[in-house]
């Protein structure tokens, strides 16, 4: 089974100053791992997503994720806050390994979410 | 681009009643998923098809059920509604041959009154 854990349940910070939110992972194979963002009263917006291919992913609005498997992290960054950032950033792990080897459609798993806050 | 589609956008129901929520997937995607939030909690995944037939089963209650349809929409059939069963339900469609990444419709907001 896979599962993320988001280590931060707030996380506040000033327009223009640097942002991190910090996921780690649990699973038994090589996952897919994506960031989620979550406007008020909106739906899922993909950030990025790590299928293996590179560690470092860059996303939308130019957010970032690096792939640690040492340290079992996919923590997300972005050098300067804005307010429009502010909304809740979910890290989720896929049921599916990578390569995906066909098979089931495998539901994905939540992390517990992050509420950004950006103070002007 | 075109996107998922969810209808209705909001449903108001009484406890014991029913409801169905319409899920149409964007064109060419064969996998329809369906997840449940809860108020401020983390989308659960409930249920998932592959070409019509059912693939993984997540926390999906009894008294819900759901499938795929030939034209590939999906209907999520809810029945004996609690009022636990508020939340925003969110369909996800995806394409097996472009790796199966999910993206979401903008959510049915089902509230059980």
């Amino acid at each position: 089974a896979q599962s993320v854990t988001q280590l931060d349940s707030h996380v506040s910070v000033s327009e223009g100053t640097p942002v991190l939110l910090r996921c780690n992972y649990s699973s038994s194979y090589s996952p897919s791992l994506f960031w989620y963002v979550q406007h008020p009263n909106k739906g899922l917006q993909l950030l990025l997503k790590y299928t293996s291919a590179a560690t470092l992913v860059k996303g939308i609005n130019g957010f970032e994720a690096e792939f640690k498997k040492s340290e079992t992290s996919f923590h997300l960054t972005k050098p300067s806050a804005h307010m429009s950032d502010a909304a809740e950033y979910f890290c989720v792990v896929s049921g599916s390994p990578i390569p995906y080897s066909g098979g089931g459609a495998d539901g994905l798993t939540f992390g517990k979410g992050t509420h950004l806050i950006i103070q002007p | 681009a075109a996107g998922v589609i969810q209808s209705p956008r909001h449903l108001i129901k009484e406890k014991r009643e029913t409801a169905t929520l319409k899920c149409y997937p964007i064109p060419r995607h064969d996998t329809v998923y369906w997840y449940q939030q809860g108020p401020g909690q983390d989308p659960q995944f409930l249920i998932s098809f592959y070409e019509k037939m059912q693939s993984d089963k997540g926390s999906i209650p009894d008294r819900f059920s759901a499938q795929q349809f030939s034209d590939y929409h999906s209907e999520l059939n809810m029945s004996s509604l609690e009022l636990g069963d508020s939340a925003l339900y969110f369909c996800a469609s995806s394409s097996t041959n472009r790796g199966r990444e999910q993206f979401f419709g903008p959510g049915t907001r089902l509230t059980v009154l």
